[in-house]
């Protein structure tokens, strides 16, 4: 079965540093995603990504946050200078045709720490 | 602020009892909804989804019930075993075009053998 690779799986950054996730999506999907999971609280959305544009972004996915697919293959989370409170699970999510089997697949996560 | 941890609702099962796990959605205009599973430190992983056209669809052990009028979610399984151990979210999309998916706060299953 097809997976969402995403790296590092674990970051630990400085506050104030940038950090950059990456995320390898299933090879014939068409939207992507980041999801955010603060230790012990439910998945939250951060910004969809759809013909290289974001297509929609939540109140999370402030002027610190970009995305990007530099490459045609990976899609990247960058955090411009990280907060204590970017200290959470990053899931790259990818979606091939709406109302396809199985649905959204996410990746396996980057757990990311700011200290 | 700071932030506090949510303390998830938590069913208990014996091993091959039948689990029921719920859920109330947000939006009365979501017509596609996802049951996932959560193992610890993994992503989310896909169990069953539904359309708002249907109010019943069964899997291989697992029945997702869909009731629009109250926004209710239902996810059984049967015969559960202990590697069904883990947190179920359900999530729910509006126009299933692409959108964002909007999860609950999910439930933690423990199995006991």
């Amino acid at each position: 079965e097809p997976e969402v690779t995403q790296t590092p799986s674990h970051q630990v950054t400085q506050m104030g540093q940038e950090v950059i996730l990456r995320c390898v999506p299933i090879s014939n999907h068409l939207y992507f995603y980041w999801y955010r999971q603060i230790l012990g609280q439910k998945v939250e959305f951060l910004v969809s990504f759809y013909n290289n544009e974001i297509s929609e972004k939540s109140e999370i996915f402030d002027d610190q946050f970009s995305v990007e697919r530099p490459d045609g293959s990976n899609f990247t989370l960058k955090i411009r200078s990280t907060k204590l409170e970017d200290s959470a699970m990053y899931f790259c999510a990818t979606l091939g045709q709406p109302g396809s089997p199985y649905g959204y697949t996410f990746g396996s996560g980057t757990r990311l720490t700011v200290v | 602020g700071e932030s506090v941890g949510l303390h998830l609702p938590t069913l208990s099962v014996q091993e091959g009892d039948n689990s029921i796990i719920n859920c109330a959605y947000s939006n009365s205009a979501s017509d596609y909804f996802i049951w996932y599973k959560q193992e610890s430190g993994k992503g989310p992983q896909f169990i069953i989804d539904i359309r708002s056209n249907m109010d019943k669809r069964q899997g291989q052990r697992v029945t997702v019930l869909l009731n629009k009028t109250v926004k209710h979610l239902s996810l059984q399984i049967a015969a559960t075993q202990p590697g069904d151990s883990a947190v179920y979210f359900c999530a729910e999309n509006m126009n299933n075009q692409g959108g964002k998916l909007i999860f609950g706060q999910g439930t933690e299953l423990s199995v006991k053998p």
